[in-house]
């Protein structure tokens, strides 16, 4: 039950495309879910994250979108460039276990000139 | 760069060595974290700090033992260290309570020979 889902674990996309990796849970105690972005050899970052009280978070080119019935939630990247090459990984946190964030498996996005 | 600065970036040690991994971040954050991450794969969590006081040990092997100087401060120390513990290990900090992201540092990649 603690466990986040992860698809695709792999992603080519064309430069200019839109990049979606999708992600479920099963604890609906989850209350706060990021989004972490990995390029090789550096820690991950933390691009933008969302709570279960909105359904969609915007931030530049990156948005998530929130499906509270269906515990489900998605990273769109718009506009993908080869920049955006990097392991994605979705996480899910709750209010009484902040300090442990339940990771998913990570999806490697490759975006193609 | 990054504001959780990690030492040294690179470490090789024999199975009989004793060595540390260091950490220091200055955003005044009071959660401080150290995760074990291998390759294509999520981190996983090993220990947590909270307000100096370990709040959390992932039930990690005693041959890694933690410890927090001071809130900048996290080091993880390392004795007789297996070739299945090579990995690169990311120390984070966060402010604590719900909704506050990790900032992770670039890591230590260790190898143990």
């Amino acid at each position: 039950q603690q466990q986040v889902k992860q698809s695709p674990q792999s992603l080519i996309v064309q430069k200019g495309g839109i990049s979606i990796i999708n992600c479920a849970y099963e604890n609906t105690a989850f209350d706060y879910f990021p989004w972490y972005q990995q390029f090789p050899g550096k820690g991950p970052a933390l691009l933008i994250a969302i709570r279960p009280d909105v359904s969609e978070k915007k931030e530049g080119r990156f948005t998530i979108s929130f499906n509270k019935s269906a515990k489900q939630f998605s990273l769109h990247i718009m506009d993908s460039q080869p920049g955006d090459s990097a392991t994605y990984f979705c996480a899910a946190s709750t209010e009484t276990s902040y300090d442990k964030v339940i990771f998913g498996p990570g999806t490697s996005l490759s975006v193609i000139p | 760069d990054t504001e959780v600065t990690q030492t040294p970036k690179h470490l090789v040690m024999g199975m009989t060595n004793k060595k540390s991994l260091k950490c220091e971040q200055h955003m005044g954050h009071r959660a401080m974290y150290w995760y074990k991450q291998k390759a294509k794969k999520p981190p996983e969590l090993m220990f947590v700090y909270s307000y100096e006081k370990l709040s959390i040990n992932e039930s990690v092997p005693s041959r890694f033992s933690p410890e927090c100087p001071n809130s900048s401060l996290l080091n993880l120390h390392l004795h007789a260290l297996q070739p299945e513990d090579s990995a690169l290990y990311l120390c984070a900090s966060s402010q604590p309570g719900q909704g506050a992201g990790y900032t992770f540092g670039s890591g230590t990649r260790l190898t143990v020979v």
